[in-house]
């Protein structure tokens, strides 16, 4: 089955640039999206088709996806950016999602 | 207002069933593909089951394989998903979420909880 790889935990300091990488076999073939999520909360697209943003969500979240690997940027990262976030593509028609990066904003 | 809420959730035992809902509101419903997507507690997401629009193709994680089953009534806007013969394994938020305006899962209802303990 097809996987996704996230690191588990990223840190940044404010103002600072985060990237949060999502590797897999030829994921450079697929779309990656991206999902912030917040404690009790549910998740929130904030990059899909690789790069693109939905309409809300600031100019500071980019993504790009080559290769192996995808990679969320959150430029300019703010205390409000601290969460979870994941990676999904699709396997043919079988959604995977990575396990989650922990970002920590200190 | 763009929105899904699920219900349904609750405490089941071991071996039990439980059928959750997903009322779809301010889009096409019956235009998307709808999927059921779970969160252990402390855990990442884990995608459980999708259905196309008109429901001719259907698909399970190979974790619920053979034990849930994924419906929509398009004509009530809502999805729903069968789960059997539950596990303690199976304990976690449900959510249903809906690509209404990318290819990507853009819409998100607020999760109903599953807990399966005796």
């Amino acid at each position: 089955s097809y996987e996704l790889t996230q690191p588990p935990s990223v840190s940044v300091s404010p103002g600072q640039t985060a990237s949060i990488t999502c590797s897999g076999d030829k994921l450079g073939d697929k779309y990656a999206s991206w999902y912030q999520q917040k404690p009790g909360q549910s998740p929130v697209l904030v990059i899909y088709q690789d790069s693109k943003r939905p309409s809300g969500i600031p100019e500071r979240f980019s993504g790009s996806n080559s290769g192996n690997t995808a990679t969320l940027t959150i430029s300019g990262t703010q205390a409000m950016d601290e969460a979870d976030y994941y990676c999904q593509a699709w396997d043919s028609s079988i959604v995977v999602f990575g396990g989650g990066t922990k970002l920590t904003v200190l | 207002e763009v929105q899904l809420v699920e219900s349904g959730g609750g405490l089941v035992k071991p071996g039990g069933s439980l059928t959750l809902s997903c009322a779809a509101s301010g889009f096409t419903f019956s235009s998307y593909s709808m999927y059921w997507v779970r969160q252990a507690p402390g855990k990442g997401l884990e995608w459980v089951s999708s259905i196309s629009s008109s429901s001719s193709y259907i698909y399970y994680a190979d974790s619920v394989k053979g034990r849930f089953t994924i419906s929509r009534d398009n004509a009530k806007n809502s999805l729903y998903l069968q789960m059997n013969s539950l596990r303690a394994e199976d304990t976690a938020v449900y959510y249903c979420a809906s690509p209404a305006a990318t290819d990507a899962f853009d819409i998100w209802g607020q999760g109903t909880m599953v807990t399966v303990s005796s």
